[in-house]
Order: C-alpha cells, then structure tokens, then sequence
C-alpha cells in the first residue's frame, strides 16, 4: 500500500493560517489524496481530496505539488474547534484505507 | 438524524462473553467496514464489505466476526472478548468509486467496549 508521512504535531495560534504536510512520495496515477480530521471523542470525518490540482471548499484547501509527491492541507484561519488529528490517506477506490497516526493540530488562543 | 448510527455507544463487559456492536446507516451506501482503534493510535481496519455478499478480512480480524445482514446493516461480534480488545470502535461507510464519486467515507460516532 502506498504509504504517507507527516509530522507528528504541529501548533498553531487562533486565527491564523495552518499549513499541514504530508509527503507521499510512492502515490500511484490512480490514488487520490484525502484528507480525514478526527476531533476529541469523535469518529473521523472527510475534510477535502485531490487528484491533480489545487482543491478549495469549506474547510480547507489542498495543494497537491506538481509531482504529486506531497501535499499541503490549509487551513486559512485556525480556530480552536480545528483542534483535532488530520490524516493524510492514499485512495484509488478499490482498496481500502490505511489510516496513519496523523498530525495532531494544536490550537492555541 | 445521524447518516451512520452505533450501538451500543458503551459497553463493559467481562472476559469470556460474547459482544454484538451493531452498526446501521441511512446513507444507502454499499460499502461498510469496522474499525478499532487504541489510545494515540490511528485507526485499524477489522472488516469490511463492499457489498451484501461480500466480507473481507481487514488487518486484524482475528477474535472477530461480522455479519451484513442488510445494505444498512453490518455488525461486528466478539465470539470470547478479551482484555486486549478494549479499545473505540468504529463503524463508516461509503459508496462505490465511480464518475461522482471517490470512496469518501462517513464514519458513525464511536462505541467505547471495555472488557475487564
């Protein structure tokens, strides 16, 4: 399975931008990348995925380098509710997930 | 209403005794798995099934079982629980890859199982 690196913790004050990592340098054409957060106490839920190009909705946004060996989730304003674990997850749609141990995302006021 | 409900939403219970989580969805997806998950880790897949004929055996299936009894339903059993299986379980869903959609999938809130 194609597997993703990211850091382990990252920390942020409110209000400002969030830039989260995640290398994944053996994707294949058919994988997209997806992003998942999983808040205190809560299952995981879907935040944003790509195939090939930069990707926006409510959440976040996602730019994928043009290699697609990495990608970068962006969160434009942090607030304290975006206090959660991000994974990065490879998906072609015809296996099944691997969930990593994310980034915990540390939001201070 | 939630999309992807859990049942029971916690359980305690003691070695030896046989556990049911059950797991419904009004999604009307095809796809269903179960996933467990242990403290400051990631999640595990169990099982999973892409359709009402199909189970497949995740990553650590070993002292589980489940059974889809319905494109709504997937239930995980623990035959003989044991103190290691403690852990958050997780249900999710999701629909078949296609031109609209990718295989996102939903996850219902959790049961925390604690078997002493």
């Amino acid at each position: 399975d194609a597997k993703t690196t990211q850091p382990n913790s990252m920390e942020s004050n409110e209000e400002e931008p969030v830039h989260l990592p995640c290398n994944h340098s053996t994707i294949s054409g058919t994988d997209y990348i997806h992003w998942y957060r999983q808040l205190p106490s809560q299952g995981p839920e879907y935040v944003i995925h790509g195939l090939t190009s930069n990707v926006n909705n409510r959440m976040a946004s996602l730019a994928i380098a043009e290699d697609r060996k990495s990608s970068t989730l962006i969160l434009h304003r942090a607030t304290l509710r975006d206090a959660a674990v991000y994974y990065c997850i490879l998906n072609s749609g015809y296996s099944t997930l691997t969930f990593g141990k994310g980034t915990m995302l540390l939001v201070s006021p | 209403d939630a999309d992807v409900t859990q049942t029971p939403r916690n359980r305690i219970t003691k070695t030896g005794k046989r556990i049911m989580l059950e797991c419904s969805q009004t999604k009307g997806h095809d796809r269903m798995y179960w996933y467990r998950q242990d403290p400051g880790l990631g999640l595990r897949l169990i099982y999973y099934s892409f359709d009402v004929k199909d189970i497949n055996k995740g990553e650590i299936s070993d002292g589980y079982s489940v059974s889809r009894q319905a494109q709504a339903k997937f239930s995980l059993s623990l035959e003989s629980a044991i103190p290691n299986q403690t852990a958050l379980y997780f249900c999710a869903t999701s629909d078949s890859p296609g031109l609209t959609s990718t295989d996102t999938q939903y996850f219902g809130p959790g049961t925390r199982l604690t078997v002493l």
